[in-house]
């Protein structure tokens, strides 16, 4: 069964600095794609960013890029210059068919 | 343009009753989904439809009961409510097979069970 990790429950930066968000993920399926999603208090799920299981290129959307090492099935996302906005909580996922999340990474940004 | 819509925002209702949560989507998507967001936010599939028929139906209590009349649409019913079923439903659309497009979900219905 397809499982999907994410190790820490919180995290905090300070405005303008990085953060890396962990994830992991298990599969025995070869061609499947990675998500990133963002939930703010508003609850609304916002697609920050996708990777394609086949593409080595890392994925990048302005300052949110992503790390993925697809034999060690790790999938971590970078925020650069965080800010205020950025604070959510966030959730990978994957999917082959079905979208299967993580438990989420609540990040806090401090000014 | 709402891309998918789930009504109603928020739903309070007593224990025992019967309630609908409606969703509509105007992407032209051919899948549709039921994900239930628990109290420590976690996220677990419910069911999916793939032009109205269904072809996922994780361990959910059978007075959950979800219907596509068409592929824009998928409605879901809970009878006799319980406390357990206090949570954040989001209905979500995507394009099967996967190519990458995303799942579109709506802004969720937060069901509040007294």
């Amino acid at each position: 069964a397809q499982t999907v990790t994410q190790s820490q429950p919180e995290m905090s930066v300070q405005e303008a600095e990085t953060v890396t968000l962990s994830c992991t993920y298990d599969t025995s399926e070869s061609d499947y794609y990675l998500f990133w999603y963002k939930q703010p208090p508003s609850r609304q799920m916002i697609l920050v960013i996708r990777q394609e299981a086949y593409k080595q290129q890392n994925a990048t959307e302005n300052r949110f890029s992503v790390n993925f090492q697809k034999a060690a099935k790790s999938f971590s996302l970078k925020i650069s210059d965080s800010q205020l906005g950025d604070a959510a909580m966030y959730f990978c996922a994957y999917s082959f068919n079905k979208l299967i999340f993580g438990t989420g990474t609540l990040l806090a940004v401090q000014p | 343009d709402t891309a998918v819509s789930q009504t109603p925002k928020y739903l309070v209702t007593q224990m025992g009753n019967d309630k609908s949560i409606k969703c509509e989507q105007n992407l032209g998507h051919d899948t549709m989904y039921w994900y239930k967001q628990d109290s420590k936010k976690f996220l677990k599939i419910m069911f999916s439809y793939n032009n109205k028929e269904l072809i996922i139906n994780e361990t959910v209590p059978n007075r959950f009961s979800p219907k596509s009349p068409d592929k824009a649409h998928l409605n879901l019913h809970i009878n006799s409510l319980e406390l357990g079923d206090s949570a954040v439903y989001f209905c979500a659309s995507s394009q099967l097979p996967d190519r990458g497009g995303g799942y579109t979900f709506g802004s969720g219905t937060r069901l509040t069970v007294v």
